[in-house]
């Protein structure tokens, strides 16, 4: 049971590059999000989707783009790479959505931007 | 708006010892509170959670519970092992569409 599968775990951008950071799951959960880490911060949802065809900004979208074309994938795309894009970033799936949903979580990719 | 704030780490604990993580929230109605632990390599998975005032959460050892008169969600084990070694991110739902606001996280350390 593979549950939420993150590549790659580790990756180095120049200033302007552009990159996708796979997100795929085989719980068939219809909820997707992304999540960034800053050192020393909380986590911050960037965009989520409630199902395929669907999704919608959370607290920190800019700089990033989202596609939710299966229920399984759910990729993040950076498309100009800046410095204050380097962050831990995690990728989630729930069955449904509400207070009480288990969140599923993705392993983390590091991300640096220099 | 909702908030979360989680004590600073690193704790560092022996084997057996007695262990409380602190957190606090701000929150607007009547939030469910959940902790989150990370171990080394993996992603954030559901500790335990408490969805009303003065419920008690508790899994693998550890419990929590909701204290609506302090506005708090401590985090507490009576005897941590080295395996119990990780990072703990205090979370509740938020009031937008019931999304989850994380705190900073702790992480513990414990040696034998």
């Amino acid at each position: 049971n593979a549950g939420v599968t993150q590549t790659p775990k580790f990756r180095i951008l120049k200033i302007g590059q552009s990159m996708t950071l796979q997100c795929t799951q085989d719980m068939n959960h219809n909820y997707m999000y992304w999540y960034r880490q800053d050192p020393g911060m909380g986590l911050k949802l960037i965009y989520y989707s409630v199902g395929a065809g669907i999704t919608d900004k959370g607290e920190v979208p800019n700089g990033y783009n989202v596609s939710r074309s299966t229920t399984e994938d759910f990729p993040l795309r950076l498309e100009l790479a800046a410095p204050s894009q380097t962050s831990v970033y995690f990728c989630a799936s729930s069955y449904g959505q509400g207070p009480n949903e288990k969140l599923f979580f993705g392993s983390g990719t590091q991300l640096s931007v220099l | 708006g909702n908030s979360v704030t989680q004590m600073e780490g690193p704790v560092t604990l022996s084997e057996e010892a007695f262990l409380t993580i602190n957190c606090t929230y701000t929150a607007t109605g009547y939030p469910s509170l959940f902790w989150y632990v990370q171990y080394p390599g993996e992603g954030l998975q559901l500790l335990l959670k408490a969805t009303k005032a003065d419920d008690k959460g508790s899994n693998k050892g550890f419990e929590a519970t909701y204290r609506k008169e302090t506005t708090s969600f401590h985090l507490e084990k009576g005897s941590v092992q080295v395996s119990d070694s990780a990072v703990y991110f205090c979370a509740l739902s938020g009031p937008v569409a019931d999304k989850l606001i994380f705190g900073t996280g702790t992480r513990l350390q414990v040696f034998p």
